[in-house]
């Protein structure tokens, strides 16, 4: 199916455990985002990536990793889950030029306990 | 430093009136500004795209205005309904930030019947 697709949709890990949100896209935009959504904060940009093998840190990096390795998939990981990253995440992704609108997935619920 | 600043108490209004939503920026120059509306347990959706040599756009119901002097940007629906009940994020994207695209916290619209 075309479009941005997140997995899982719900998530529940334990502190200290490493985790990894998949992102797919099928358009073959160049950028690709990650942020959290909580309460008070709004969206706040983790990663972004403006190509394969391009990543940069955004505004609250630490404590994620990201890696492009194809211009499809932007995976994010946990190294070490926290409670505070206890968060709903939603991946983006636009094209370049005049294309800047950015098409969202549909978000993973992440729970640690 | 950056801010992007919507207003974060629900508006409330009644079905047939307009609703104008409020969005300032402070230590930014960006190239647009973007409106998305986000449903509950959804990822954000595109609206309207505005440039910074334009003052005004439409799109059906929605208006949105944009003062980069004020470094203001009004967001209108026009004959509101209860469908257009949701929370309304503005974003902007900055050419200067390695094209980020960058969120207010969204205002929630209640339009009562």
């Amino acid at each position: 199916d075309a479009g941005i697709t997140q997995s899982p949709r719900y998530k529940i890990t334990e502190t200290g455990r490493q985790v990894t949100l998949m992102c797919h896209q099928t358009w073959s935009h160049s950028y690709m985002f990650w942020y959290r959504q909580d309460l008070g904060h709004g969206l706040r940009l983790i990663y972004y990536s403006a190509a394969a093998d391009i990543t940069d840190k955004g505004e609250v990096p630490d404590g994620y990793v990201v890696s492009r390795s194809k211009t499809e998939n932007f995976p994010l990981t946990l190294e070490s889950a926290t409670r505070s990253q206890t968060s709903v995440y939603f991946c983006a992704s636009r094209g370049t030029g005049g294309q800047t609108e950015a098409f969202f997935g549909q978000g993973t619920r992440l729970t640690v306990v | 430093s950056q801010k992007i600043e919507q207003n974060s108490e629900a508006l409330n209004i009644q079905e047939g009136k307009t609703a104008t939503l409020t969005c300032n920026y402070t230590n930014y120059s960006p190239a647009y500004l973007q409106w998305y509306r986000q449903d509950p347990g959804r990822g954000p959706v595109f609206l309207l795209l505005i440039r910074e040599n334009e003052k005004e756009k439409r799109k059906e119901r929605l208006k949105v205005t944009f003062d980069t002097t004020l470094k203001q940007s009004l967001f209108h629906i026009t004959a509101s309904q209860p469908a257009d009940s949701a929370t309304y994020l503005c974003a902007l994207l900055n050419n200067n930030a390695g094209n980020m695209l960058t969120f207010g916290g969204g205002t929630r619209l209640m339009v009562k019947p």
